[in-house]
């Protein structure tokens, strides 16, 4: 089975400017969390999404937004970027099951100039 | 509410030395463990995780953890480490009710293994 795929891995912004991510999980898992980590603040929950649905959001500004579609693939979009949202933004998927083991995309690090 | 907390953010071993790394957790439901690690630049990847049964688990590249309900841990064990160990670990807690897991990420230790 193919891993979980971002694009884009790299990514260059100037302050202002808006940007999506995409996010195609393993085959067969219907949900999908992004997650956002930088040096200062480590890893940060940014939202999970299950069957097009949002079930779960972390504490970030309304300019992160998300979104499923009914293949499970998932973008999400941060508008007005800043200097501060410069980080390795990661997606992970899931089956769910008992556990919810979430399985973890190699990311896309975004640069804000 | 659920968290995990792990004790020191840098760790140092000399190679061929003892590996610990510490994670303690708080559910309110029995919940499920894991450890991720994540080399630079990319991705979380599993090393291991407890779900239910046997209380010490055994994961990848030579790495075990043990679950103590008592002490509400589930720390990072490897007799001895090697340079290829150097790298970023992450404790997980899954745990939840009404059929939502919800799951928690600890703070992360960064792991120096010195020649």
């Amino acid at each position: 089975k193919a891993g979980v795929t971002q694009t884009p891995r790299y990514l260059i912004k100037t302050r202002g400017q808006q940007v999506t991510l995409s996010c195609s999980p393993i085959s067969g898992h219907r949900s999908v969390s992004w997650y956002q980590q930088t040096p200062g603040q480590g890893l940060q929950f940014l939202f999970e999404y299950f069957s097009e649905t949002q079930r779960n959001k972390g504490n970030f500004p309304g300019r992160f937004s998300g979104r499923q579609f009914s293949n499970s693939r998932s973008e999400m979009n941060v508008s007005t970027l800043e200097l501060g949202d410069s980080a390795l933004y990661l997606c992970a998927s899931s089956n769910y099951g008992e556990t919810n083991e979430q399985f973890f995309g190699p990311g896309t690090r975004l640069t804000v100039l | 509410a659920q968290s995990v907390t792990q004790l020191g953010s840098h760790v140092s071993v000399s190679e061929g030395a003892l590996v610990l790394l510490r994670c303690n957790y708080s559910s309110s439901v029995p919940p499920y463990l894991f450890w991720y690690v994540q080399y630079p630049n990319q991705g979380l990847q599993l090393l291991l995780k407890y779900t239910t049964g046997a209380t010490l688990v055994k994961g990848i590249n030579g790495f075990e953890a043990e679950f103590k309900k008592s002490e509400t841990s589930f720390h990072l064990t490897k007799p001895s480490a090697h340079m290829s160990d150097a790298a970023e670990y992450f404790c997980a807690v899954s745990g939840g009710s009404g059929g939502y897991q919800k799951v928690t990420f600890g703070t992360g230790t960064k792991l120096q293994v010195i020649p």
